[in-house]
């Protein structure tokens, strides 16, 4: 068990919904990260949150937005979604992220499928 | 840009031997980290080993070994003793100091039989 916690684990729903993936972080750390693993992307990074603030972005579409709350626990919101949505999504959380040393903890992951 | 290449789509291992799963990398920054995950079937992620580019001794974690080669910038994993829970995806990632965030390689699939 890395301490990071996601919910719900699986999510189905209809293309042209909004659906939200929710993180809790290990006890103790700043940043959260979020990924799409996908069968023809394979893991790809999306966006980095670090003490409420975005810090980094990747690949993430207009349609997705993410956000971290005061608590520490984050938020990544799917919106007008579509097929190839389809994806795990995984949240991870580490220190601050500025030290290379700082290694990124997994949650269990969020299967979604869009049908 | 990081790059990050696991040119081993599969490997087949037998009970209680070694392997290596091989990893190259393409960064210009001189100070990196390397990190190897596990991904068994039920999806987790699960951290096996760090290695440092200035690190001067190979990082070791109970079976797990990684063979850094930094003037071939590989960073092979090596797994002794395999274990038919050792069967899973093993991804290579790398952070270089200029991103906070990981970039993947494909992914080796590992399968370890009785």
């Amino acid at each position: 068990d890395s301490g990071v916690t996601q919910t719900p684990k699986h999510l189905i729903t209809a293309t042209g919904q909004r659906v939200t993936l929710r993180c809790s972080p290990r006890s103790g750390d700043l940043s959260v990260y979020w990924y799409q693993q996908s069968l023809d992307q394979g893991l790809q990074f999306l966006i980095q949150y670090y003490n409420g603030e975005e810090r980094a972005k990747g690949n993430i579409l207009e349609r997705f937005s993410a956000q971290q709350f005061p608590d520490l626990h984050s938020e990544l919101n799917l919106s007008s979604l579509e097929l190839g949505d389809s994806a795990l999504y995984f949240c991870a959380s580490s220190g601050p992220g500025a030290v290379l040393t700082d290694t990124q903890y997994f949650g269990p992951g969020t299967r979604l499928t869009v049908l | 840009a990081q790059k990050i290449t696991q040119t081993q789509p599969g490997m087949f291992v037998q009970e209680k031997e070694a392997v290596t799963l091989d990893c190259t990398y393409d960064t210009s920054d001189q100070s990196y980290g390397l990190f190897w995950y596990k991904q068994p079937s039920s999806g987790e992620m699960i951290f096996l080993i760090y290695q440092g580019s200035y690190d001067e001794q190979n990082a070791t974690e109970g079976r797990y070994s990684l063979n850094f080669q930094k003037a071939r910038k590989s960073a092979n994993l090596v797994i002794s003793a395999s274990q038919l829970g050792d069967s899973a995806m093993y991804f290579c990632a790398m952070r270089d100091s200029g991103y906070s965030t990981l970039t993947f390689g494909k992914g080796t699939m590992l399968l370890v039989s009785p």
